[in-house]
Parts: structure tokens; sequence; C-alpha cells
């Protein structure tokens, strides 16, 4: 079973705290995407990466940085949290064949 | 830029009947995804579509994709309390990532 696990469940963080949200996945794909989910507007992507190192930007990059050292790993982080990016925010990985898994998803609010 | 299009917003059926959710794209479709989300979680991956015509079946879900690849129906049948969820589409963006439809949301009342 493919498994994409994201480091909180929820996390509750100040105005200007950085914030981390990392999601690991565990069958070797190269694709991984961050997603945040808000009602009324759907899933929209944030950041994706295609390999270590690599980083492409999104519909909604700004405000976010991303990090891939390590091909199962990939973050996301907030630089200055701020009360618009309380959200869902959810990781992806895309397998060979063409399916893409997600991860459970970390529920943040930024107060 | 493709949208995706979902169709019903929301659906409340009684247990037992049957039911369809519709997704419509404005370009052709290379890649078209199912999903369900319980609330508050993360989506789960129903079915995979890329052939114009093809049909897939997981339990009581079928899901189809038109010959012209521009529309999408997953058909559920004698739905169940635990059929209830949100479903997403999702469409292979040129193979970089997934677009999404706003998503169904479906309550089945027992």
């Amino acid at each position: 079973d493919v498994k994409v696990t994201q480091s909180s469940r929820y996390l509750v963080k100040r105005t200007g705290e950085k914030v981390f949200l990392e999601c690991v996945q565990d069958m070797d794909h190269e694709n991984m995407f961050w997603y945040r989910q808000d009602p009324g507007l759907g899933l929209r992507l944030i950041y994706f990466s295609y390999d270590v190192k690599m980083k492409e930007k999104g519909d909604i990059p700004e405000g976010y940085s991303v990090s891939r050292e390590k091909k199962e790993r990939f973050s996301l982080i907030l630089e200055s949290a701020s009360t618009n990016q309380t959200s869902m925010y959810l990781c992806a990985s895309w397998g060979l064949a063409g399916e893409q898994y997600f991860g459970p998803g970390t529920r943040l609010t930024v107060t | 830029s493709q949208e995706l299009e979902q169709s019903p917003q929301s659906l409340i059926v009684q247990e037992g009947k049957n039911l369809t959710i519709n997704c419509t794209s404005s370009k052709t479709l290379y890649g078209l995804y199912w999903y369900k989300q319980k609330y508050g979680e993360g989506l789960i991956f129903l079915m995979m579509l890329q052939k114009g015509g093809e049909e897939k079946s997981h339990e009581k879900i079928t899901a189809k994709l038109d010959e012209k690849k521009q529309q999408s129906s997953l058909h559920i049948t004698a739905s169940q309390p635990s059929h209830a969820g949100i479903y997403l589409c999702g469409a292979d963006d040129a193979g970089t990532a997934l677009i999404f439809g706003k998503g169904t949301t479906l309550s089945v009342s027992s």
C-alpha cells in the first residue's frame, strides 16, 4: 500500500511564526505536490517537485516555499504565517502509472 | 487553462437509491481521476480513466469517461451511509499536476 504521511493532523500557530509542514512518501515516487483546500475554492496547487532539490511553483505560491532534500520527503514552509493561510494542507505523490496518492492532511489555524 | 465543473454541488439520497455525479471539462481530458474525501481528512483515490469510452468499477461505484474525453460520470448503485462524503474529480494538467473540480457533497439518509 502506498503511504503518504504528514507530520501533523492539526496545527495552531501565531501570526508571524515560521511553520514547517512535512510530507513523507514510501513508494519511491519522483513527483510530489502540496495543495491547500478551502471551502468554495476547492484544491489549489501551491508547489510541486519532480526530483530532489527541484521545485516548481503552482497556482498560489506566494507566502510559501518548499524543500526537497531527499526523494521521499517534501516540506512546505510558511516563512511568516498569516491568518489568510489558515487552511487544510494536503500533500500528494504521483506514481508512474499515473495515480496520485494523498496524505491525511494538516489543518492549520493561524491566529 | 483547464477547468473542471462538477454537478451537482450537493446531493442527498435515501439509502438504497442510485445516484450519478458528473464532471465536465473545458478541454480534452488526458487523465481523469475520482477521489473521495471524508470531512477533514485526506483524499482517497478511487479510479483513474484515460481512454475515451473507458469504464471502471470498484464495488458499487462505476466511473465512465465519454468518447470525446470531456465528461466523466461517477455512478453509485444502491447507496449506503458509508458512501457519504465529498467526491472530487481531478484532471491531469498537461502532465504537471492535477487540477480539481470543487467537489460534490453526498449525504445518504437511512
